[in-house]
């Protein structure tokens, strides 16, 4: 079945890069996402990745793929407070298709 | 562009009533999902509308709740009547052409 894990909680000091990892059960899934959600509000989608890429970089963030471990990982560089929220990892088959989420990992910046 | 409006944002309703969240997709998105999430949790799909048409119900506990997309636009979604596991919040999102975003969410209290 598709399930998406992921550590509930990671903390990291502000200045710091913040790596959080997430694994899939899906093989067939094509697309992987990181979305963003702060308290009180709805899910921002962060970043994507296609399944037949290995890495993505887009300003801070950095997602890896790893397809044959159905691993998939977020880094941010130079964490600062405004990164504090819980990350959605999830994935979908297909273009408009529905998004299995994980169950997210909290983020906490320490001064 | 104006995101994915949801009504109410919250609800507080006793058990055994009724209650109904209204959704008003991006203009010109075809697809419009319906979430739960529960405390915690990820969301989790309950439907998935292809203009008016539900293509994907296959998680929406059909004895209680009921969703509409008439016209392939505004969608409702009812449950009648509530129980106190139904406590979660309601995201509505949309997308076209792999182009998604969702909305703020309904948070509904079942007492």
């Amino acid at each position: 079945g598709e399930d998406v894990e992921q550590s509930l909680f990671l903390s990291v000091r502000e200045g710091d890069s913040s790596v959080i990892n997430c694994t899939y059960t899906d093989s067939s899934s094509t697309y992987l996402y990181w979305y963003k959600q702060e308290p009180g509000a709805g899910l921002q989608l962060l970043t994507y990745i296609f399944s037949n890429m290995d890495m993505k970089q887009d300003q801070r963030l950095t997602v890896l793929l790893n397809k044959k471990d159905k691993h998939l990982s977020l880094r941010i560089a130079d964490t600062q407070t405004g990164d504090s929220a819980i990350y959605f990892c999830a994935e979908s088959m297909n273009r408009d298709d529905k998004i299995i989420f994980g169950k997210g990992t909290r983020l906490h910046i320490l001064p | 562009e104006a995101g994915v409006v949801q009504s109410p944002r919250y609800k507080i309703i006793e058990k055994k009533q009724p209650v109904a969240f209204w959704c008003n997709p991006i203009s010109g998105h075809n697809t419009l999902y319906w979430y739960r999430q529960n405390l915690g949790q990820g969301p989790e799909l309950l439907i998935r509308y292809e203009n008016e048409e539900a293509v994907d119900d296959s998680q929406l506990p059909k004895d209680r709740f009921s969703a509409e997309r008439l016209k392939g636009v505004d969608s409702t979604l009812k449950i009648q009547p509530a129980e106190l596991g139904d406590s979660a919040v309601y995201l509505c999102a949309s997308s076209s052409q792999g182009n998604g975003s969702f909305g703020p969410g309904t948070r509904l209290t079942v007492l």
